[in-house]
């Protein structure tokens, strides 16, 4: 199991980023995904969730802003982040459901003027 | 949401010594399917979680059987029997049976 995150970097307040996390070694379309992130020194904040039926659920903070989306011929989850703010600054990880057994190595987004 | 407490925050640990961490969840964590879906995760520094332990109790492959997780309901623990040199980092109890998912503040263990 492989799980490759990219598509961060450094936005303005107000701006959007889209997200990618390639999935690799297992049946994708399979299992629900998750993401997570991490501001700097802090902990683990859970962001949204997709089903394998597409289903979605989201963090409060975020819901109305994040949207999480999957392409199953693509084998990739996405994160579709507009109007940013300095609190979504973090290192964002994908993760496989089940178990939490299975994490990329995360991509950091910086919100900055 | 279900709020996961996590104590203590900081563990201070000689290399052998045995510690354990608590995580108390305000709602029963026990799935409507018998299973309760309560994990323990292992961030060191610099890298992603690893999952140390899933529902409750059963060891993740590879993970040295010095680690064990117990508790039902509300109230869990994870023990290390021994600490070693490459446990030491932040550890996070995580719940998956009340949606949305949430994460205890964690707890960082570190050399005495």
């Amino acid at each position: 199991v492989q799980l490759v995150e990219s598509g961060g970097g450094l936005v303005q307040p107000g701006k959007s980023l889209k997200l990618s996390c390639s999935a690799s070694g297992f049946t994708f379309s399979s299992y629900g995904m998750h993401w997570i992130r991490q501001a700097p020194g802090k902990g683990l904040d859970w962001v949204a969730y997709i089903s394998s039926s597409s289903g979605t659920v989201y963090a409060d903070a975020v819901k109305g802003r994040f949207t999480i989306s999957r392409d199953n011929a693509k084998n990739t989850l996405y994160l579709q982040l507009n109007s940013l703010k300095s609190e979504d600054t973090a290192i964002y990880y994908c993760a496989r459901s089940g178990t939490y057994g299975y994490w990329g190595q995360g991509v950091m987004v910086t919100v900055s003027s | 949401d279900v709020v996961l407490t996590q104590t203590p925050p900081t563990l201070s640990a000689t290399i052998g010594q045995s510690v354990s961490i608590s995580c108390r969840s305000s709602q029963s964590l026990l799935h409507s399917n018998g299973n309760t879906y309560l994990n323990w995760l292992l961030q060191r520094p610099g890298q992603p979680p690893q999952l140390l332990i899933y529902l409750v109790s059963r060891l993740e492959s590879g993970v040295p059987n010095r680690f064990s997780g117990s508790g039902s309901g509300t109230d869990f623990t994870l023990k290390i029997s021994g600490v070693e040199a490459e446990d030491l980092g932040v550890y996070y109890c995580v719940q998956s049976t009340h949606a949305p998912n949430t994460f205890g503040a964690g707890t960082k263990l570190e050399l005495k």
